[in-house]
C-alpha cells in the first residue's frame, strides 16, 4: 500500500469555481503535512502547510483529519493561474512522502 | 540566489556512462534530500542527509546510485553505468532541521539516457 494516495484527476473547472482535492495517508504516526504546487517542467513549490485545526491562506483552505488520515485542499474562486499539479506531502520521521499529484486546469 | 541550486539543469548521457548531479542547498539548512521524479508521478525519495551524515538511503534504486555531502553543504548524486530507466528529473530539497518545517526544492536536473 502506498504511503500517500491521491486522486490524479484531471480536474477541469471553469474560472470562479470551487474545487477540492483529497489525499489519504497510511501511517498514523505521520507528523506534518503540506500541499505543494508543481507547474509543468518546474520544481514543486510550497503552497501551504496543513495544521490540525485547519488553516486558510486567501482562497486556499487546508484541513487535516487525523482520525481518518486524510488531508484536503479547497480552492475557491479558481483563477486561470491556479492551473497546475497539486501534490500532497506527508512527513513521517525523516522521510517525506508525496502523492502522485492532482492535475487542475482552470478553463476560461 | 537564496534558493536551492542544482546543476546541470539538463544532462544527456549515453547508456553506460557515469553522471554526477550537484545540489547547493539553502545556506544553513541542515537537512538535504534527493528525489527522483518520473513523468506524471510525484517525487520518489532517494536519500536524506543531516549535515554530512547520510541517515537514510533506502530509496536508492540500486548500488549504481551513490550520494555524498562531505562538508554538510553541497551534495552530489552520482549514477554509475547509467541505464535508460534512470531517465527522470532528479530533485534536491533542503530544510531547516526542525521536523515540522517544509522542504524547499531546486529546479531539478532533467536526465536523459540514450
Amino acid at each position: 500500500r502506498k504511503e500517500v494516495e491521491q486522486d490524479p484527476g484531471p480536474f477541469n473547472v471553469p474560472e470562479g469555481a470551487t474545487v477540492a482535492f483529497n489525499c489519504t495517508y497510511s501511517n498514523s504516526a505521520s507528523q506534518s503535512f503540506f500541499w505543494y504546487r508543481q507547474d509543468c517542467r518546474k520544481e514543486p513549490k510550497l503552497l501551504m502547510s496543513v495544521y490540525s485545526s485547519g488553516n486558510e491562506d486567501g482562497r486556499f483552505t487546508a484541513q487535516l483529519n487525523r482520525a481518518s488520515q486524510y488531508i484536503s485542499l479547497l480552492i475557491r474562486d479558481s483563477k486561470l493561474s491556479d492551473s497546475a499539479t497539486y501534490l500532497c506531502v506527508v512527513n513521517t520521521g525523516n522521510q517525506f512522502y508525496f502523492g502522485t499529484g492532482t492535475s487542475l486546469t482552470v478553463i476560461p | 540566489g537564496a534558493g536551492v541550486s542544482q546543476s546541470p539543469r539538463y544532462k544527456v548521457a549515453k547508456r553506460g556512462q557515469d553522471v554526477a548531479l550537484r545540489c547547493d542547498p539553502i545556506s544553513g539548512h541542515v537537512s538535504l534530500f534527493w528525489y527522483q521524479q518520473a513523468l506524471g508521478q510525484g517525487p520518489e525519495f532517494l536519500t536524506y542527509f543531516q549535515n554530512e551524515a547520510q541517515l537514510d538511503k533506502s530509496g536508492l534504486p540500486s548500488d549504481r546510485f551513490f550520494a555524498e555531502r562531505p562538508e554538510g553543504s553541497v551534495s552530489t548524486l552520482k549514477i554509475q553505468r547509467t541505464q535508460q530507466e534512470d531517465s527522470a528529473v532528479y530533485l534536491c530539497a533542503s530544510k531547516l532541521g526542525a521536523s515540522n518545517q517544509p522542504q524547499h526544492f531546486g529546479d531539478g536536473t532533467r536526465l536523459s539516457i540514450l
